[in-house]
C-alpha cells in the first residue's frame, strides 16, 4: 500500500524564521518518485521538485531545500528565511513507477509579516 | 506555456442535476486525471485516462463519470450531482513514457451542490 503523511496540519510563521514541513510515506516499491507541489491561494498547484527513490542527494533551490532520508522514509521541506509569498497549503505526493498520485493531506503555512 | 485549463472557476448546481466539468490542457499529454480536494483529506483521485477514449478509476469513482473524447479534453461528470460532492475539483495533466512525470494541474473548480 503507497502512503504518504503530513502530520503538520497548519503552521504560522513570522517573515524570516526558517520552517520545515514533514513528509513521512509508505511504500513497498523499490522504485518510486516524490513530489512536493505548492498550492497559493489562487488554487492552482506548482510543482516544485521530483526525486526519486535511488537519489537521495539533498537538494537546495534559493531559500528552498529538500532533505530525502530512506532511513526513515522521510522528504522533508525546509523554506529559509520565509516571506509572505510562501503562504500556501504545501502537498508531498508519492508515485512508485505505477498508475498514480498519492498524496499526503497537505500542510497550510501562514507567513505572518 | 504549459496550460491546463477548467471551465469553471465556480460552479453552483442542485441536488440531482448532472453536472459537467471540462479540462481542457495544450501541452499535448496523453495523461490526465481528475481529483477532488477536501480540508483535512488532501487531493483524492476520481479517474485517470492514458489515451483517448480510455479510462481508468482512481480511489472515488462512485457517483462520477468521465470522458476522453479528444486528446487534449478530459470530462468529469456527476450523473445525479448529491450535497456530498460539494468540493474543489482539480484536473491535471502529465505526458507519458513516465508515469512519474510531474502532474500539471489546471486551477480547480469550486462546485457547490443545493
Amino acid at each position: 500500500a503507497q502512503k504518504v503523511t503530513q502530520a503538520q496540519t497548519e503552521i504560522s510563521v513570522v517573515e524570516k524564521e526558517d520552517v520545515t514541513l514533514d513528509c513521512v510515506y509508505e511504500t513497498r516499491d523499490t522504485t518510486y518518485y516524490l513530489f512536493w507541489y505548492k498550492q497559493p491561494p489562487s488554487g492552482e498547484l506548482v510543482f516544485l521538485i521530483r526525486r526519486n527513490s535511488f537519489d537521495e542527494q539533498n537538494e537546495i533551490s534559493g531559500r528552498y531545500s529538500w532533505n530525502f532520508q530512506k532511513s526513515t522514509s522521510s522528504f522533508n521541506f525546509t523554506i529559509t528565511a520565509s516571506q509572505v509569498v510562501d503562504s500556501a497549503v504545501y502537498f508531498c505526493a508519492l508515485t512508485p513507477t505505477g498508475n498514480q498520485f498519492y498524496f499526503g493531506t497537505g500542510t497550510s503555512l501562514t507567513v505572518i509579516p | 506555456d504549459v496550460k491546463v485549463t477548467q471551465s469553471s472557476r465556480y460552479l453552483v448546481k442542485r441536488t440531482g442535476e448532472k453536472v459537467f466539468l471540462e479540462c481542457v490542457q495544450d501541452m499535448d499529454h496523453e495523461n490526465m486525471f481528475w481529483y477532488r480536494q477536501d480540508p483535512g483529506l488532501g487531493l483524492r483521485l476520481i479517474y485517470f485516462s492514458y489515451d483517448v477514449k480510455m479510462k481508468e478509476k482512481g480511489d472515488i469513482p462512485e457517483g462520477y463519470s468521465v470522458s476522453r473524447e479528444k486528446k487534449e479534453r478530459f470530462s468529469l461528470i456527476l450523473e445525479s450531482a448529491s450535497t456530498n460532492q460539494t468540493s474543489m475539483y482539480l484536473c491535471a495533466s502529465s505526458s507519458t513514457g513516465a508515469i512519474y512525470n510531474e502532474q500539471f494541474f489546471g486551477p480547480g473548480t469550486r462546485l457547490t451542490v443545493l
